[in-house]
């Protein structure tokens, strides 16, 4: 049962024009959401995230959204750059207990090729 | 900045073979985590840990068994290798249990011939 999905599995866009990429979730307990960026032979690194009483959130370039009612994330990326191609993973949150206290649950990611 | 570092980056071990992953954070976090990474399947949880010598199943720990004796060790260990345990498995740690943001190691690549 995947409770996050992100239906592309890659996506190209032009250096300098707006990527989107988008995330659907299914699980009404997740209350904050995250986006990872991941480099080949790297580790994923944190890259924006949003609460759930906010509908949007914005640093630099990026920018995400949340559409609690349609239960879909989306990240912006504007402008595009070739140093952002990378896989994005979508990531949401949902309290476990008082001491285990929360865990992130991915998509499976979208590859971002942003062309010269 | 925080440093998660993971033992090896590359490994090739045998079907029934017993295999020790480890995993160091510097920076004192409660959590840690490890997660296997497959084309097409995104990042799953396979065990965690919020405190010395505690752990928690994640969703796929079939297979798998944990130990954090210290705090900045978390290790993941494979008591006979099989074949579907091939991937690409990441180490992550957290400051507290309600800090979602993940630091995560580079990985370590895992082939069970």
């Amino acid at each position: 049962d995947q409770q996050v999905k992100q239906n592309s599995p890659s996506l190209s866009a032009q250096e300098g024009r707006i990527s989107i990429l988008n995330c659907d979730y299914t699980n009404s307990m997740f209350d904050y959401f995250l986006w990872y960026k991941k480099y080949p032979a790297e580790g994923p690194t944190f890259l924006i995230s949003i609460s759930s009483i906010k509908d949007k959130n914005e640093d630099g370039r990026f920018t995400v959204f949340l559409n609690k009612s349609a239960k879909h994330l989306s990240l912006h990326i504007v402008p595009s750059q070739p140093g952002d191609s990378a896989v994005y993973f979508c990531a949401a949150s949902a309290p476990i207990g008082e001491t285990s206290g929360s865990r992130l649950t991915f998509g499976e990611g979208t590859q971002l090729t942003v062309n010269p | 900045d925080v440093k998660v570092t993971q033992s090896s980056r590359y490994l090739v071990k045998r079907t029934g073979e017993k295999v020790f992953l480890e995993c160091v954070q510097d920076m004192d976090h409660e959590n840690m985590f490890w997660y296997r990474q497959d084309p097409g399947l995104g990042l799953r949880l396979i065990y965690f840990s919020y405190d010395v010598k505690m752990k928690e199943k994640g969703d796929i720990p079939e297979g798998y068994s944990v130990s954090r004796e210290k705090k900045e060790r978390f290790s993941l260990i494979l008591e006979s290798a099989s074949t579907n345990q091939t991937s690409m498995y990441l180490c992550a740690s957290s400051l507290t249990a309600t800090n979602e943001k993940l630091f995560f190691g580079s990985g370590t690549q895992l082939s069970v011939l």
